[in-house]
């Protein structure tokens, strides 16, 4: 079935240092992929998406290219802030499916905390 | 805000109880998601709605049931609670079809003693 591997965390870091969080995948067919983002006490806001090969999903400074030869899409910030902190999701549409049928499939999250 | 409402925000209940949990999509949107979010299991998918119909099945177990209303708000029941079901419920919404944008609402948060 559809899974997503994401890189482990937590991960700490000073603000203005250069993120990069993991992402890989594994999908019949051709998944879109999304990065969601969780604040603390709040839900999942979608952060980005890319929805076929080679696709640049941006938003926020945040970056994530659809590598469809290395199955990935890895999430990139240039220069964190302290309020970047947070638990970020790589999540697959199924790519197979009937209509009106999108389930996510996300990957364990990773937990994000930049000190000042 | 994300336009999709979840209420209540917290619960507290028995082993061994019922619960409604409630989620209006946005506006405009058709289908609706059930999430459920622990420790343990990460975000998984429970079921799926499209127009009142149910789509798709995730890892809900026989004790959960849902159901879309013709007014599109989604309503998960979870009977026989046990301690394990304490987790975030989450809500996702879209508007369907080969739309792949899912909006969340804040979540449920259920506790079971």
């Amino acid at each position: 079935g559809n899974s997503v591997t994401q890189m482990e965390g937590p991960v700490t870091l000073s603000e203005e240092a250069f993120l990069t969080i993991n992402c890989t995948y594994t999908a019949t067919g051709y998944p879109s992929l999304f990065w969601y983002v969780q604040y603390p006490g709040e839900g999942l806001q979608l952060l980005l998406k890319a929805t076929k090969a080679d696709d640049k999903g941006s938003n926020k400074g945040f970056e994530a290219t659809y590598r469809k030869e290395t199955t990935s899409f890895h999430l990139e910030k240039g220069s964190v802030q302290v309020s970047d902190s947070a638990v970020y999701f790589c999540a697959l549409s199924d790519p197979v499916s009937n209509f009106g049928n999108e389930k996510l499939t996300f990957g364990t999250g990773t937990r994000l905390t930049i000190i000042p | 805000d994300s336009g999709v409402t979840q209420t209540p925000k917290h619960l507290i209940t028995a082993t061994g109880q019922r619960v409604t949990l409630r989620c209006s999509p946005r506006s405009g949107d058709l289908s609706v998601y059930w999430y459920q979010q622990s420790l343990d299991q990460g975000l998984q998918f429970l079921i799926q709605y499209y127009n009142g119909e149910e789509r798709a099945k995730g890892n809900i177990l026989e004790r959960f049931s849902a159901q879309q209303f013709p007014d599109l708000h989604s309503e998960l029941n979870l009977s026989s609670l046990e301690l394990g079901d304490s987790a975030l419920y989450f809500c996702a919404s879209s508007v369907g079809g080969k739309s792949y944008e899912q909006y969340f609402g804040p979540g449920t948060r259920l506790t079971v003693t």
